[in-house]
C-alpha cells in the first residue's frame, strides 16, 4: 500500500540556521506530493506540493523537490525563523489499492522547535 | 477567505457516553474527509464521502463510530460509546473533487474521561 516515512523528530533549531526534513515515500502509479503544517491546537494548512517528477515545490521559504529516482520529497529552508516552529507533515495522494479512489496518506509528523 | 468549519473546538466526555462533531466544508466542495489524529501520530483517514455517498470508511471502527452527510453538504460523525482511547483531534477536510487539494478545519480535540 501507499505509505510516507518522515524523519523523527524532534528537531530543535537556532534563529537563522537550515533546515532538511527528510521525506521517502512508497505509492502506486505517480502520487502527488504535499508538506503540510500544524501550528499548536491548529488544523493542517498546507505549505506547499508538486505534482510531477522533479517539479520543485516552494512556499514562504521552503522548498521541496519531487525526486522520483530516490522515491524522496524532502523539505528544506535556509534559514528558520522562530515562527516557524511547529509540526510538518509529508503526505502523499494516490490512487488507493482498489484502484478507483485518490487517497491522501501522512507520515507521522515532524516537531520543529526553532529558538532565537 | 472561505474556510472548512468544525465544532465544536474542544469536548471532554465519560467513557460510554455519546459524542458528536460537526463540519461544515467550503461551498462547492463534493468531497468531504473525517481524519483522525492521536497525539504525536500523522492523520489517518476515518471516513472519505463524495457527495452525500461514503467512497471509503475502510479504518471506522464501525462499531461505534457513525458518520452522515445527508444532503451533500455539512457532516456529522458520532461516536457512541466513547472509549478512553478515542481521545485524539478530529480533523475535517473537503476539496473539491478526489484529486485537488484539501483544506482542513481546526479539528475537535476530544478528551475521553
Amino acid at each position: 500500500g501507499n505509505s510516507v516515512t518522515q524523519m523523527e523528530g524532534p528537531v530543535t533549531l537556532s534563529e537563522e540556521a537550515f533546515l532538511t526534513i527528510n521525506c521517502t515515500y512508497t505509492a502506486t502509479g505517480y502520487p502527488s506530493l504535499f508538506w503540510y503544517v500544524q501550528y499548536p491546537g491548529e488544523g493542517l494548512q498546507l505549505l506547499l506540493k508538486a505534482t510531477k517528477a522533479d517539479d520543485k515545490g516552494s512556499n514562504k521559504g521552503f522548498e521541496a523537490t519531487y525526486r522520483k529516482e530516490t522515491t524522496s520529497f524532502h523539505l528544506e529552508k535556509g534559514s528558520v525563523q522562530v515562527s516557524d516552529s511547529a509540526v510538518y507533515f509529508c503526505a502523499l495522494r494516490a490512487v488507493d489499492s482498489g484502484g478507483s479512489n485518490y487517497k491522501l496518506t501522512f507520515g507521522k509528523g515532524t516537531l520543529l522547535t526553532v529558538n532565537p | 477567505e472561505a474556510e472548512v468549519a468544525q465544532s465544536p473546538r474542544y469536548k471532554i466526555t465519560e467513557k460510554s457516553q455519546a459524542v458528536a462533531f460537526w463540519c461544515d466544508p467550503i461551498s462547492g466542495h463534493a468531497t468531504l474527509y473525517w481524519y483522525r489524529q492521536i497525539l504525536g501520530q500523522g492523520p489517518e483517514l476515518l471516513v472519505q464521502f463524495q457527495d452525500e455517498s461514503v467512497v471509503d470508511d475502510s479504518q471506522l471502527p464501525k462499531d461505534r463510530f457513525s458518520a452522515e452527510r445527508l444532503k451533500g453538504v455539512d457532516s456529522t460523525l458520532k461516536i457512541q460509546p466513547a472509549e478512553l482511547g478515542d481521545s485524539a483531534m478530529y480533523l475535517c477536510a473537503s476539496s473539491f473533487g478526489v484529486n485537488t487539494e484539501a483544506f482542513f478545519g481546526q479539528g475537535t480535540r476530544l478528551t475521553v474521561v
